[in-house]
């Protein structure tokens, strides 16, 4: 099994704040990167990378994929206190299955 | 949009006891998969079913049996309850067409064993 590892684990800023989340990732049959987000049910997707170097943006919210060195990161600019959540990076392997890191708790204060 | 529903959103066993979770998906999704989510262990694929007919086993498979009803339903059995199924188990579904495996998820099933 692949293993996905994601850094921090927990992470409390202010508002306002940039935030930058890590993932790294194996290698074996990659074929694509997710991140999701979880707030307190269902986690929802945000972002999915299959090319190195492209950021994917959307809002406050970007992402990157560098397949060199097997990792990602998702930004957050001006972080808002909605955006605390659990953010969820996944790697995409044959077979369609995605092999999930721990997450990262994001924590935004007022 | 309903999107994926599971049923129920809470349950309590006692150990041994059985019970079966339910997901449906209104999206024609033809690939569907059953997740438990463990503090500090993210989300570990239990089963899965990339299409109508077939099931296959993921990370954590034990003590867990699923069935494949129709397109749209994916069920997910645990014959014999045991403490160390306390968990909340996820739903998804995915389609492999333009949307290139990207899940969705249903809104969980809290469950404990005691």
């Amino acid at each position: 099994e692949d293993k996905v590892v994601q850094s921090p684990l927990s992470l409390v800023v202010h508002e306002g704040d940039t935030v930058t989340l890590n993932c790294s990732y194996e290698v074996t049959n990659f074929r694509s990167l997710l991140w999701y987000k979880q707030e307190k049910k269902a986690p929802t997707f945000l972002f999915m990378l299959t090319s190195s170097g492209i950021e994917k943006k959307s809002g406050r919210l970007s992402s990157i994929l560098d397949k060199k060195e097997l990792f990602s990161i998702l930004n957050i600019t001006a972080t808002q206190t909605g955006d605390s959540a659990v953010y969820l990076c996944a790697e995409e392997t044959s077979g369609s299955r995605l092999t999930f890191g721990e997450g990262t708790q994001l924590t935004v204060n007022p | 949009n309903a999107g994926v529903t599971q049923t129920p959103k809470f349950q309590v066993l006692k150990t041994g006891q059985s019970m079966t979770l339910q997901c449906a998906q209104d999206m024609n999704h033809n690939s569907m998969y059953w997740y438990r989510q463990d503090p500090g262990m993210g989300l570990r694929l239990i089963y899965y079913s990339a299409s109508e007919g077939t099931t296959d086993k993921g990370e954590v498979p034990n003590g867990y049996n699923v069935s494949r009803l129709n397109k749209r339903e994916f069920s997910l059995r645990l014959e014999s309850a045991a403490p160390s199924q306390t968990s909340v188990y996820f739903c998804a579904s995915s389609d492999r067409g333009v949307a290139k495996n990207i899940q969705y998820f249903g809104a969980g099933t809290r469950l404990s064993v005691l």
